[in-house]
């Protein structure tokens, strides 16, 4: 099936400074990528959608300039946090779309990214 | 009023009994809708996909889709302990790739 790789799995970082979180998809390529947010014992949040060549689609209430999302390519996305704060900590997912003739579109999601802001 | 509301939970089952997992949603538009699990502190994994009305089963799993009541099931049968997780429910518009998503229902199951 379809695999979406996360990296890194766990990062620590200084407050103020910027984390780079990847997003690849193995074997299949996604024009579209999925950054979500997830606090503990809470659900997914949309932070906004990832469009390879061109910007960043972000929801309502998500800093632009705090959370920067590149997808240079086919396969990668990234997402930085910039100028971390302890506030930032939590957990990171993304998700890209595999589009498949006989079910429509697919969402699958990535491992997830613990970020820790010290 | 959230788009999709689901029970959080938690949910205790003795091994072997069926699971029963639900959601409601308001949204009309949605079409597509999925059931996620998600182990304590890793990412999604699809369960079942399904598009508009009616019922899947894989395995052990069965997935059923209502849009008239905009009602969603997920069934377990025969459940085991390896299914002790939080159990997702998404739906998406046509067109539309963005997933919204239940709060989770944390199951567990008893040996």
């Amino acid at each position: 099936g379809a695999v979406v790789s996360q990296h890194p799995s766990r990062v620590i970082c200084k407050s103020g400074t910027s984390v780079k979180i990847e997003c690849r998809s193995l074997d299949f390529q996604a024009t579209t990528m999925f950054w979500y947010r997830q606090f503990p014992k809470q659900s997914l949040m949309l932070m906004a959608t990832s469009n390879e060549g061109s910007k960043a689609t972000y929801e309502q209430g998500v800093e632009k300039d705090k959370f920067l999302i590149n997808h240079a390519s086919l396969t990668l996305s990234t997402l930085t946090v910039t100028s971390a704060h302890p506030e930032d900590s939590s957990f990171y997912i993304c998700s890209a779309r595999v589009r498949d003739r006989l079910s429509g579109n697919t969402i699958y999601f990535g491992e997830g990214s613990w970020l820790t802001v010290v | 009023q959230k788009e999709v509301e689901q029970d959080p939970g938690p949910l205790s089952v003795p091994e072997g009994a069926i699971v029963s997992l639900n959601c409601t949603y308001s949204n009309s538009a949605f079409q597509y809708f999925m059931w996620y699990r998600q182990y304590s502190r890793k990412g999604p994994e699809l369960l079942m996909y399904t598009y508009s009305s009616g019922n899947k089963e894989d395995g052990r799993f069965t997935a059923q889709v209502d849009k008239s009541s905009k009602y969603i099931s997920l069934f377990i049968r025969d459940s085991q302990p390896s299914d002790s997780a939080t159990y997702l429910c998404a739906a998406s518009n046509f067109g539309n790739e963005k997933l919204t998503f239940g709060t989770g229902t944390r199951l567990t199951i008893i040996p």
